[in-house]
């Protein structure tokens, strides 16, 4: 069974505080590697995705990722109230299979 | 861009009916999956759908069934309704099987 944990918070951040969001995965082979938003009562929406190791930016969002540790991670700079919802990590696995493993998801605060 | 467009957006039925979901791919998006989302289960996975062919299918009984039209557009039936079918049901599209995954809205849907 190839897993994917996240920590189901809160996290609670200050507003303009940087939020660190954690996802670890079982498959070591696993190449792609998705975050999502959810907002409470909506859909999932696709913020970011990563397939090297490193760091990917897009404005106030960085994905990291370690492929020998196993875990991915997606920083929040400047965070703001608009930015509380519960955010999944999803991740591909490795052996032909196209379907994406999702986190539980973690929630995000953040107060004014 | 259109995204992902799902009908209908609320339903409600009564145990023992049936229900027919559909989805409408990003234009140009060939895969369509289907995910039930509860508050204790998660995102859990239904089925998957290339070129009008079902790639993957999760673990749910046979009253959950799908199909995909040879325009993308895809539609899930649900018969013998129980309570526990009660769930947001969200459709996914993406380019290729691969790639990351775009929601719709989703269809809540109620059994009373």
């Amino acid at each position: 069974q190839k897993e994917v944990e996240q920590n189901s918070g809160p996290l609670s951040v200050p507003e303009g505080a940087i939020a660190s969001l954690n996802c670890t995965y079982s498959d070591r082979g696993s190449q792609s590697f998705f975050w999502y938003r959810q907002y409470s009562g909506k859909s999932p929406e696709l913020i970011m995705f990563i397939y090297s190791n490193g760091d990917k930016e897009d404005g106030r969002f960085t994905a990291q990722l370690n492929k020998a540790s196993q875990y991915v991670s997606l920083l929040i700079r400047d965070s703001q109230p608009s930015d509380s919802a519960t955010y999944l990590c999803a991740v591909l696995p490795s052996g032909g299979s196209y379907i994406p493993t999702f986190g539980r998801g973690t929630s995000l605060i953040v107060h004014p | 861009k259109a995204g992902v467009t799902q009908t209908p957006r609320y339903l409600i039925k009564t145990r023992g009916q049936q229900v027919t979901l559909s989805c409408s791919p990003i234009s140009g998006h060939r895969s369509v999956s289907w995910y039930q989302q509860t508050p204790g289960q998660g995102l859990q996975f239904l089925f998957e759908y290339f070129s009008e062919t079902q790639r993957n299918k999760g673990n749910f009984p046979g009253r959950f069934s799908g199909r995909q039209f040879s325009n993308s557009r895809s539609e899930m039936n649900v018969s013998t309704l129980e309570l526990g079918d009660s769930a947001l049901y969200l459709c996914a599209s993406s380019p290729e099987r691969n790639q990351p995954q775009h929601f719709g809205d989703g269809t809540r849907l109620s059994i009373l």
